[in-house]
């Protein structure tokens, strides 16, 4: 079956901008992490969603992200006023459980000029 | 922020020897994860650990979570060219067990 889907694949912005990643979580899986991947660095995380809900936002670093999940689905990660050190591949994973393996995506490269 | 020291940071190994990476932290673990990274890929779980003094293995891999609960081995035997990758140990604490923090990588080279 289908893996966990992000796009876009690469998205390149100026700084100040506003950007969107998606994430498609394998169906059925009601649990929805983002993670953020700086160069040499493992996954840190940000935000999990349990269904609809965020249950732990505690890693999302500033008021400028936020990510929704309307749908207990697709979650989008929402960056306001990018900056140049919110350069870093964003990670998605879903799980059918919090304890249960998480399976990711393949990350969306973001690059803020 | 919880931070999770992992070892070697790279390795450049010939094909056929065999690898040993490990992972401590500051923290009590009730769960250890290996996963390994290629790239343009997100991680993917190799070995997964809950309890402590737990000896799992998976083909070549073998992993061992700590008595200590602080601590994390991953070895891999008899290392062939498609090793080649990033490896992550992960883990998770009781207090917040919805997030699991990653170590930094272990940067794997075989030789053929």
């Amino acid at each position: 079956g289908a893996g966990v889907s992000q796009t876009p694949s690469n998205k390149v912005t100026e700084k100040g901008k506003y950007v969107e990643l998606r994430c498609d979580p394998i169906s059925g899986h009601t649990a929805l992490y983002w993670y953020r991947q700086s160069l040499g660095q493992g996954p840190e995380f940000l935000i999990y969603f349990q269904g609809t809900g965020a249950a732990d936002d505690s890693g999302l670093p500033n008021d400028r992200f936020f990510a929704v999940r309307p749908e207990g689905s697709v979650s989008t990660l929402k960056i306001q006023r990018t900056e140049r050190g919110d350069s870093a591949v964003y990670l998605c994973a879903s799980s059918t459980r919090p304890d249960n393996e998480q399976f990711f995506g393949p990350g969306t490269r973001l690059t803020v000029l | 922020g919880q931070q999770l020291n992992q070892s070697p940071q790279s390795m450049f190994i010939q094909e056929g020897e065999d690898v040993s990476m490990n992972c401590t932290s500051s923290s009590i673990f009730n769960t250890w994860l290996w996963y390994k990274q290629e790239p343009g890929e997100g991680p993917v779980l190799l070995i997964a650990l809950y309890k402590a003094g737990e000896l799992t293995s998976n083909g070549r891999l073998t992993a061992q979570f700590g008595i200590t609960r602080k601590d994390s081995f991953l070895n891999i035997s008899a290392s062939i060219p498609s090793d080649v990758g990033i490896y992550f140990c992960a883990g998770r604490r009781s207090e917040d067990f919805n997030k699991f923090y990653f170590g930094s990588g272990t940067k794997l080279n075989v030789k053929p």
